[in-house]
């Protein structure tokens, strides 16, 4: 009975590089949400994906960043031309939907490094 | 201040001694749910509690929740080395389905 995976778990980049963070959810589960944190503070929000769909990205910064969570496979969030703000642990969570939120499972994280 | 907001920040204490920690949020919420991170970790769920309910209890831990104050607390009790971690309250707003979370309190268990 698997939890949330990510992978990997650590990345380190060079700045200008790409970097792309896997989430597999809990088996069953089809909404994803993806959290930033950084260093001594809580979780932030940055998108909530339900397959094949993006349903709130109102936490995604507007250039560089997307994700995806398409119909075979697992969530991706995608940093391009990485630079050293962008280091911080990368939590993805999943949960089975619903009318309301419930709990979220989260995954252990990824945490970028940006050198 | 945002959404979801602890205090202390942080919080040391003797191991046996009960651990309080609250929270504050602004907006109106379906739900409330309480996580503990240990350092470079990711989140464990420990408890939700319901707009709708006013006190949940799982083993050691008891939450409250005080919707006019728009305020819950989190008790540890007969605390534990293993209990030292970082403590964050998230909430969920109604028609929303991300959680915003806070701060956190750091607690520290002393043995």
């Amino acid at each position: 009975n698997a939890g949330v995976m990510q992978n990997p778990r650590h990345l380190v980049r060079r700045r200008g590089q790409e970097a792309r963070l896997r989430c597999s959810p809990v088996k069953g589960h089809s909404h994803v949400y993806w959290y930033r944190q950084l260093p001594e503070e809580g979780l932030k929000f940055m998108v909530y994906l339900q397959k094949e769909n993006i349903i709130d990205e109102s936490g995604m910064p507007k250039e560089r960043f997307s994700a995806e969570f398409p119909k075979e496979g697992p969530s991706i969030l995608r940093i391009q031309q990485v630079v050293r703000g962008d280091s911080a642990a990368y939590f993805c969570a999943s949960s089975p939907g619903g009318a309301s939120v419930r709990e979220q499972f989260f995954g252990p994280g990824t945490r970028l490094t940006v050198l | 201040s945002q959404q979801g907001e602890e205090d202390p920040q942080a919080l040391s204490i003797q191991e046996g001694e009960n651990a309080t920690m609250n929270c504050s949020y602004k907006t109106s919420i379906n739900n409330l749910q309480w996580y503990r991170q240990n350092s470079g970790r990711g989140l464990v769920h420990l408890i939700l509690i319901r707009s709708n309910e006013r006190e949940k209890h799982s083993g050691r831990l008891r939450v409250t929740l005080d919707t006019s104050k728009k305020s819950s607390s989190l008790l540890i009790t007969a605390s534990r080395a293993a209990d030292t971690a970082s403590y964050f309250c998230a909430t969920d707003a109604r028609g929303a389905q991300k959680l915003v979370f806070g701060q956190g309190t750091r607690l520290t268990i002393n043995p």
